[in-house]
């Protein structure tokens, strides 16, 4: 068990609507990382949140955003939503040595 | 932009074989590589890390080494088993951003 949550399990939207994904970890640990994992595919860094603060960011557009709460739980927000934006959603809280530990994920269907 | 590859896509093997997945990048100004297995619909299980300045780890039947400069590590496990069977994932992170290969599904047959 690695401690980290993400919820909810699975969820389906349809075009143009917008979501909303929770991460939370047992450690409150201050950096998080999203991840977007399409099928067949590694996971693609989204960003990163350290201190409530992006703190890095892949190459995806404004639409996608984040927040990272006193607490250090985190959501990721998704506008706009487009087909290709079905995937598995992972977030990921790093260990002692800077290890990434991964939540089960969210599965997002887009119809 | 650092690229990370994995090779093969795909390997079955039958049981007790030992059994070498391979993962290479293009920027060797790493910090450090993460070997991860994923079963279906799942999130990712931390196997092995290794600092930028290591050169190999272990942890049981699993073994993993880096070589920095030629951007590549291996990723050795011995006597597999059929619930070795999942998708193998290496992952570099450089900076604040990580990057992931596309994996190794490994099928390890009775």
């Amino acid at each position: 068990e690695t401690g980290v949550t993400q919820s909810p399990t699975h969820l389906i939207k349809t075009r143009g609507q917008q979501v909303t994904l929770r991460c939370s970890s047992q450690s409150g640990h201050n950096t998080v990382s999203w991840y977007q994992q399409a099928l067949g595919q590694g996971p693609q860094f989204i960003f990163q949140y350290y201190r409530e603060e992006e703190n890095g960011r892949g190459n995806f557009p404004p639409r996608f955003s984040g927040l990272q709460f006193p607490n250090y739980s985190s959501e990721l927000n998704v506008n706009a939503l487009e087909l290709d934006d079905s995937a598995l959603y992972l977030c990921a809280t790093p260990g002692q040595n800077n290890e990434q530990f991964f939540g089960p994920g969210t599965r997002l269907t887009v119809l | 932009k650092q690229e990370v590859t994995q090779i093969p896509a795909a390997l079955s093997v039958p049981e007790g074989e030992n059994l070498v997945l391979n993962c290479s990048f293009t920027d060797s100004a790493i910090y450090n590589l993460q070997w991860f297995r994923q079963d279906p619909g799942k999130g990712l299980t931390s196997l092995l890390l290794i600092q930028s300045s290591q050169r190999e780890q272990t942890s049981g039947r699993l073994n993993a080494s880096l070589d920095k400069s030629s951007g590549r590590s291996t990723l050795y496990i011995a006597a597999s088993q059929p619930g070795d069977s999942a998708t193998y994932l290496c992952a570099v992170r450089q900076f604040n951003k990580f990057y992931f290969g596309s994996g190794t599904k490994l099928n390890v047959k009775p």
